[in-house]
């Protein structure tokens, strides 16, 4: 079964705030987490990633949380825009991806 | 630098008929994987090839099959196709392991 899931299906967001989209995975020897976004009819774009032995990664307004004592990563977006919109996956790679259920972010005008 | 093509974007089959998928990986990626993904199952990985040879496998029954060519490029196969088959199947090209590029996926439906 999936390793990696997702606490929700979905979320919705007021423009300009900040998004945040949490998932828990469940082998403690996982070491390499990346979020995805996946726009409709579209691959999965990576966002971000973090290994292990980090506990914080920012990018461009994104940043990556990782809490290896309850097994939990998080992604933050910061002054969230309708390009936003689409479906969030953590996933936990070793030889292949293990994603989670994904998060449908929706941005309220 | 040209991303992750693949071919065909979407195709219908019936029952019973085999497809074959292609995927062309970014210039000088070495390894391509592929994956189905379902509104039920999510994204799952089917295998991944590294210079012409199956890496490593997921948990897809024999029907399932696919290969790499000296170029790079890929091809995946299923045979005796069921309704279950329908599925967007994606393919990810990496320089060896690590951050992968997805293309756009073939959008195969069986009726």
């Amino acid at each position: 079964g999936e390793s990696v899931g997702l606490h929700l299906p979905t979320l919705s967001v007021q423009e300009g705030d900040n998004s945040i989209i949490n998932c828990a995975y469940s082998n403690s020897a996982s070491d390499y987490f990346i979020w995805y976004k996946q726009e409709s009819g579209k691959g999965p774009q990576f966002i971000i990633d973090i290994r292990s032995n980090m506990d914080k990664r920012q990018g461009q307004r994104v940043t990556v949380l990782l809490n290896k004592t309850v097994k939990h990563l998080s992604l933050q977006i910061a002054a969230t825009q309708p390009g936003d919109s689409a479906v969030y996956f953590c996933a936990e790679y070793d030889y292949k991806l293990s994603f989670g259920a994904g998060t449908t972010v929706t941005v309220r005008a | 630098k040209a991303g992750v093509t693949q071919t065909p974007r979407y195709l219908i089959k019936t029952r019973g008929q085999q497809v074959t998928l292609s995927c062309s990986p970014i210039s000088g990626h070495r390894s391509v994987s592929w994956y189905q993904q379902t509104p039920g199952q999510g994204l799952q990985f089917l295998f991944e090839y590294f210079s012409e040879t199956q890496r490593n496998k997921g948990n897809f029954p024999g029907r399932f099959s696919g290969r790499q060519f000296s170029n790079s490029r890929s091809e995946m196969n299923v045979s005796t196709l069921e309704l279950g088959d329908s599925a967007l199947y994606l393919c990810a090209s990496a320089p060896d392991t690590g951050e992968l590029f997805f293309g756009e996926g073939s959008r195969l439906t069986v009726l």
